[in-house]
């Protein structure tokens, strides 16, 4: 149990344009979501906590209104990254806590901007 | 604020060598710590998640540490195989916080 997915798991967008990566929690109902992303050779930074029903609390340094998150429901939140560019260009990993303390991950999307 | 380190950055040993892989963390007031895997491009796979109350963990071939009072964690894997491949995370969940600090990761290589 305890499995989260991601999708796409793979896009490639134009400069500019907008791309919504979705994040499910597949057999239970998740508490909290996270989004990270993650450079080449580089670990992975939080950017995001969002919580069902509620607005995301986003990390220093990471524009709102750039990366869009809504937790609609218990097992599905988004990230859209609006206007996209290639500095934009990144892994991106969800995770899902199902109990307080262990975060289970899904398989990341590979975002290319164009 | 919370910083984990991992040490060495990269790691080649040949099949059948037993092995261990260091994380150090700055603040000890830590509510647990975790072990992950990543395979290249993918996702994380969780392999140990040991409790602030708990000072080990053992899955397999695996076996993880925890000492809060000098700030570090190991991993130990027993007779290495070349499946076991691929870069290895630990993170940090700080006590009253929902977020893991992650280190930068050690990539092992296991030769046949």
């Amino acid at each position: 149990g305890a499995v989260v997915s991601q999708h796409p798991s793979r896009v490639i967008c134009k400069s500019g344009t907008s791309v919504k990566i979705e994040c499910r929690s597949l057999d239970f109902q998740a508490t909290t979501m996270f989004w990270y992303r993650q450079f080449p050779k580089q670990s992975l930074m939080l950017m995001a906590t969002s919580n069902e029903g509620s607005k995301a609390t986003y990390e220093q340094g990471v524009e709102k209104d750039k990366f869009l998150i809504n937790h609609a429901s218990l097992t599905l939140s988004t990230l859209t990254v609006t206007s996209a560019h290639p500095e934009d260009s990144s892994f991106y990993i969800c995770s899902a806590t199902r109990v307080i303390d262990e975060q289970y991950f899904g398989p990341g999307t590979r975002l290319t901007v164009t | 604020k919370q910083e984990v380190t991992q040490i060495p950055a990269a790691l080649s040993v040949p099949e059948g060598e037993n092995l261990v892989l260091n994380c150090s963390f700055t603040d000890s007031a830590i509510y647990n710590l975790q072990w992950f895997r990543q395979d290249p491009g993918k996702g994380l796979t969780s392999l140990l998640l040991i409790q602030s109350s708990q000072r080990e963990q053992t899955s397999g071939r695996l076996n993880a540490s925890l000492d809060k009072s000098s700030g570090r964690s190991t991993l130990y894997i027993a007779a290495s195989q070349p499946g076991d491949s691929a870069t290895y995370l630990c993170a940090g969940l700080q006590g009253g916080s929902e977020k893991l600090v992650f280190g930068k990761g050690t990539k092992l290589t296991v030769n046949p």
